[in-house]
């Protein structure tokens, strides 16, 4: 079991330009949940789903958007980067006991 | 909306003294969770408490929910090396998982 896998680990963009961050879990899990985490900041959820076909907007949902077409991928998108962007992203999945499995990160610079 | 406040945020102790983190919401939890984060890593399960008062252990980290399950704490006993890290509380609201702001442990040898 590979867990939760996220790609891109690294990515520098600059303002304006788009892009998509995958998620993938192989636990079967029906919840999925997208984070972000600043410096002093802890974690705010982006956004989240419920299940295949269906997302809900978290704290902080602002600037992206999320698909969530199978089971297995949670994608999130950033359709025009903003400096204050710069993060590092977390996705998690979560099991029917309420724990969260979160995958290695993607750490994003917007120039 | 639900917040979950959480002191100190930052801690130093010299290795073999004990750590505490305390964990407070203005509003009933269902349950309290606590992770782990190594620098540079992911956030790792702890633990899960539920019931009023409970107290739960795992080695040398004692985990104790509230009676009133408004707060909750993280002691640990004789801290090593290897404890060093950022631990976080997290309560559910609904579906959302809403963290605390952290509480950073350094320990020096």
């Amino acid at each position: 079991n590979a867990g939760v896998t996220q790609t891109p680990k690294f990515r520098v963009l600059k303002t304006g330009q788009s892009m998509t961050l995958l998620c993938a879990q192989d636990m079967n899990h029906e919840y999925m949940y997208w984070y972000r985490q600043d410096p002093g900041m802890g974690l705010r959820l982006i956004h989240y789903s419920v299940g295949e076909g269906t997302t809900a907007k978290g704290e902080v949902p602002d600037g992206y958007n999320v698909s969530r077409l199978k089971k297995q991928n949670f994608l999130l998108g950033l359709e025009s980067a903003a400096p204050s962007q710069t993060s590092v992203y977390f996705c998690a999945s979560r099991r029917t006991t309420n724990e969260q499995f979160f995958g290695p990160g993607t750490r994003l610079t917007v120039l | 909306g639900q917040q979950v406040m959480q002191i100190p945020q930052y801690q130093h102790v010299q290795e073999g003294e004990d750590f505490t983190t305390y964990c407070n919401s203005s509003t009933t939890l269902s349950n309290i969770q606590w992770y782990k984060q190594r620098p540079g890593g992911h956030p790792v399960f702890l633990i899960q408490l539920v019931k009023s008062g409970e107290v739960k252990k795992q080695k040398r980290l004692t985990f104790q929910f509230g009676e009133a399950k408004k707060n909750s704490s993280l002691h640990i006993t004789a801290t090593q090396t290897t404890d060093v890290g950022t631990y976080f509380c997290a309560a559910y609201n609904t579906d959302k998982l809403i963290f605390g702001t952290g509480t950073r442990l350094q320990v020096f040898p």
